[in-house]
């Protein structure tokens, strides 16, 4: 069974500031790990997935992730936010022998950005 | 292009009632699954299926059922409910390791 830590459970950003959202796992087996956003009333909508290949992966809307399997973290960059990126963000994993139908998600960052 | 429907949109129970929510989705997807999302606690998932007539329990199954005979059709049933069932509820499908597609959520509140 995997788990999801998100560090931080709110984070208050400047708009066109950079901005970091953590995420740790632990799993006894190999990984795969999404980012989800939420804006609000609206169901959840993928930002970007690592399944294998290049650590650094890019994704929708400017946002980036990097996968540390050393220190088992896949933490979302954006080097500058827009006021439309005011959300929750949700980051996810699954087994690699599993589902992504099965995921475990964290328990979310709102990123709110002002001007 | 519909997606994933989910109905109703809200809906208000009493303690004990019963009553199914309803998940169709129109992309051919083998994977479907049901999550409930409460403050703080991110979303966890109640049941999932690989396919039709094939279904198994996800991290918090008690108190609900589910059943999929069709690839489109993924219903989850409270069967009596309770106030700890109240929350927003999300129905999703994809194919494997496939992006997860969800509908817009169905706010359920228990008196």
């Amino acid at each position: 069974a995997q788990s999801v830590t998100q560090l931080d459970s709110q984070v208050p950003v400047f708009e066109e500031a950079p901005v970091e959202l953590r995420c740790n796992y632990s799993s006894s087996v190999s990984v795969y790990l999404f980012w989800y956003v939420q804006y609000p009333n609206q169901g959840l909508q993928l930002l970007l997935k690592y399944l294998s290949g290049s650590t650094l992966v890019k994704g929708i809307n400017g946002f980036e992730a990097e996968f540390n399997k050393s220190q088992t973290s896949f933490h979302l960059r954006k080097p500058s936010v827009h006021i439309s990126d005011t959300a929750e963000y949700f980051c996810a994993a699954c087994g690699s022998t599993g589902t992504a139908s099965k995921l475990t998600f964290g328990t979310g960052t709102r990123l709110q950005v002002t001007l | 292009n519909a997606g994933v429907t989910q109905t109703p949109k809200f809906q208000v129970l009493k303690t004990g009632q019963s009553m199914t929510l309803q998940c169709a989705q129109d992309m051919n997807h083998e994977y479907m699954s049901w999550y409930r999302q409460d403050p703080g606690m991110g979303l966890r998932l109640i049941h999932y299926s690989v396919g039709a007539g094939i279904t198994d329990q996800g991290e918090v199954p008690n108190g609900y059922n589910v059943s999929r005979s069709t690839t489109e059709d993924f219903p989850l049933r409270l069967l009596s409910a309770a106030p700890s069932q109240t929350s927003v509820y999300f129905c999703a499908s994809s194919y494997p390791y496939g992006e997860l597609f969800f509908g817009e959520g169905s706010r359920l509140t228990v008196l």
